[in-house]
């Protein structure tokens, strides 16, 4: 089993829509989450963190459910700009090691 | 501007013939790495280095070598490179204080024939 699993996708949906990711984990003591956007052919960028409480960013949303050990990311009023692979992002409980998942793909259309 | 930077962007070479992808970044940070992403895997990270003269092997750290000698300079050394070593590559840094964003580099998209 993959340490960090996301659905690969493609998420087609169109201008103004609202999607959803998720993202499972399998380490139950994993202590810090992530969402990094990797545009097409270009680095990763950390988008934003996940908090237990759950955090919001503008049009993002982030979520986190320790018991069922997955986090979420949605996405409201989706934008062409949005148009990106999403990358699930764990920070493990041995050190400083951060564990990426394959990445979500998502492509917003007009 | 605060930046890393790799080189070559583009490398198509044979097996065998040793080759070296350069890294360094501006912002002076202690933390850096290399990562390899493959389709369907992700980033795998094939080294770090915490700082000047401290690295350690990370999750696919066959066929590699790396070395710190600067803090802003990351080398990855192919001794002897392999088709299967053929991927996307990207360099990272961060601060040990922020460790969890990690500035990537614009990656180095290798070939080995």
């Amino acid at each position: 089993r993959k340490e960090v699993e996301q659905d690969p996708g493609p998420f087609n949906v169109p201008e103004g829509a609202t999607v959803a990711f998720n993202c499972t984990y399998s380490n139950s003591a994993s202590q810090s989450f992530f969402w990094y956007r990797q545009d097409c052919r270009k680095e990763p960028k950390l988008l934003m963190s996940v908090y237990s409480s759950g955090n919001e960013d503008g049009r993002f949303t982030a979520q986190l459910n320790r018991a069922s050990q997955y986090i979420s990311l949605l996405i409201r009023d989706s934008k062409l700009s949005d148009s990106a692979t999403y990358l699930c992002v764990v920070n493990m409980e041995y050190g400083n090691k951060l564990v990426f998942g394959a990445g979500t793909i998502l492509r917003v259309k007009s | 501007e605060a930046q890393v930077t790799q080189n070559p962007r583009y490398l198509i070479t044979v097996t065998g013939k040793k080759l070296t992808v350069t890294c360094s970044q501006n912002m002076n940070h202690e933390y850096m790495s290399w990562y390899r992403q493959d389709p369907g895997l992700g980033l795998r990270q094939i080294y770090y280095s915490m700082n000047v003269e401290v690295t350690d092997k990370g999750d696919v750290p066959e066929g590699y070598k790396v070395s710190r000698k600067e803090k802003r300079n990351f080398p990855l050394i192919l001794e002897s490179p392999s088709p299967n070593q053929t991927s996307l590559y990207f360099c990272a840094s961060s601060r040990p204080d922020s460790y969890n964003e990690q500035f990537f580099g614009p990656g180095t998209r290798l070939t080995v024939l």
